[in-house]
């Protein structure tokens, strides 16, 4: 079994604020890291697959860079809304088929 | 509409008693995944599949069975469910293209289970 850990276990900000997390796994047999972003009620979404050290990956205000070498992922938020409240999941994965998830990072966003 | 859906979408069942959790999807990925999550631990993989035939354990495989005879189903069976079992599980695809990288996983609504 992999380690894959995620920190903080929650965070709440203010709307308007940025805001990071911090994805964390073994730094040796890299193959990908997932994001993914999970409401309440609702499945798991995709939001980056990284594959490259020092990728840089963006979506709207939210962006994530990886570091293979060192083993971790950091997603940032920047200028925090409240449809931005969720979980956010990372998953390693050493050969492209098995996957390892973090226990996530709750957001949330207080208007 | 390009989907995983799976059924049923909540089971109250008893030890013992065989079952099976539906999964299809409609968008010709050949990698699917099964997952079971519960409180405080991640989402923990049980089997995948990388295409028709070819199944594989994940993390957890302990007291499950899939298979992969069709391209678009992935059903996920208990033969002898235990209250251990319990949990909230989520079939998952996702596209292998011949030399293709790694690709975001799609995720079904998920199946709530409960074994009494």
């Amino acid at each position: 079994i992999l380690n894959v850990e995620q920190s903080p276990q929650s965070l709440h900000v203010q709307e308007g604020d940025s805001t990071n997390f911090t994805c964390s796994f073994p730094s040796s047999n890299f193959y990908a890291l997932h994001w993914y972003r999970w409401e309440t009620a609702k499945s798991p979404e995709a939001l980056f697959v990284m594959t490259l050290n020092g990728d840089e990956k963006k979506k709207g205000r939210i962006s994530a860079t990886l570091n293979t070498k060192e083993g971790y992922s950091y997603l940032y938020i920047k200028g925090s809304q409240p449809e931005d409240s969720a979980t956010y999941l990372c998953a390693f994965s050493i050969t492209g088929n098995q996957f390892y998830f973090g226990t996530g990072t709750s957001l949330t966003v207080i208007p | 509409e390009a989907q995983v859906t799976q059924n049923p979408r909540y089971l109250i069942t008893v030890t013992g008693k065989k079952l099976t959790v539906t999964c299809s999807q409609n968008m010709n990925h050949e990698y699917m995944s099964w997952y079971r999550q519960d409180p405080g631990l991640g989402l923990r993989q049980i089997y995948y599949s990388m295409n028709v035939e070819v199944t594989d354990k994940g993390d957890v495989p302990e007291g499950y069975k899939v298979s992969r005879k069709e391209k678009r189903n992935f059903p996920l069976i208990l033969e002898s469910p235990s209250p251990n079992q319990t949990s909230l599980y989520f079939c998952a695809s996702s596209f292998r293209g011949r030399g293709r990288v790694n690709n975001e996983q799609f995720f079904g609504p998920g199946t709530r289970l409960t074994v009494l």
